[in-house]
């Protein structure tokens, strides 16, 4: 069956844009929850959205949002971006979240690069 | 404050030559810790889950094994193609994901 599907794999933006970025969950998959990596800072946990609720937040600024769509997908969007928002964002499926079974399946991620 | 830490940073072995990671933790309560391996390029794939203290679960080469304060991950006999990052991740009490740094593991041939 297909993966997470992430896009754009690749993107750059300016300080002070904003961006938006997709992901398409594993078919059949409730949970969706992002994650910003970063060599400094490692995999660090953004939120989590369930049935197009937000369930649970990471410590995040609220420039970072999100949201989830009826077919599950969902979108995050960073506005006024910084130079440190330079990041591999990561999507992650499953069919109830992460405080279940731990069993988390990720895209391939989008690479930002904020100039 | 809910905190893991992954010890060594990197590791080097030969092929056929075991070894452990460790993940060591501080949290308000324990509902899971996880580990993952993530290849360059990559996002993280699951490797296993853990509950409780004292259980154990194996795929392959490796063993993953838990105690009140640490988590290991057992290496026996690694391939080349076991080199990777493996990252280990824990539910504390608060509904969030807390990853640790993750361990750099390169096994020559």
């Amino acid at each position: 069956k297909a993966g997470v599907t992430q896009t754009p794999r690749y993107l750059i933006k300016t300080r002070g844009q904003q961006v938006t970025l997709s992901c398409s969950p594993i078919s059949g998959h409730r949970s969706v929850s992002w994650y910003q990596q970063t060599p400094g800072q490692g995999l660090q946990f953004l939120f989590e959205y369930f049935s197009e609720t937000q369930r649970n937040k990471g410590n995040f600024p609220g420039r970072f949002s999100g949201r989830q769509f009826s077919n599950s997908r969902s979108e995050m969007n960073v506005s006024t971006l910084e130079l440190g928002d330079s990041a591999l964002y990561l999507c992650a499926s499953s069919f109830m979240g992460f405080s279940d079974t731990g069993e988390l399946f990720f895209g391939e991620g989008s690479r930002l690069t904020v100039l | 404050e809910d905190q893991v830490t992954q010890s060594p940073e990197a590791l080097r072995l030969q092929e056929g030559e075991s070894s452990s990671l460790n993940c060591s933790y501080t949290v308000s309560g324990l509902r899971g810790l996880f580990w993952y391996r993530q290849d360059p390029g990559k996002g993280p794939e699951f490797l296993f889950t853990l509950y409780s203290a004292g259980e154990e679960k194996e795929k392959e080469r490796l063993k993953a094994t838990l105690t009140k304060k640490e988590s290991f991950l057992h290496i026996t006999a690694p391939k080349p193609e076991d080199s990777a990052t493996y990252l280990c991740a824990l539910v504390p009490g608060a509904q969030k994901l807390v990853f640790g740094q993750g361990t750099r593991l390169t096994i020559n041939p």
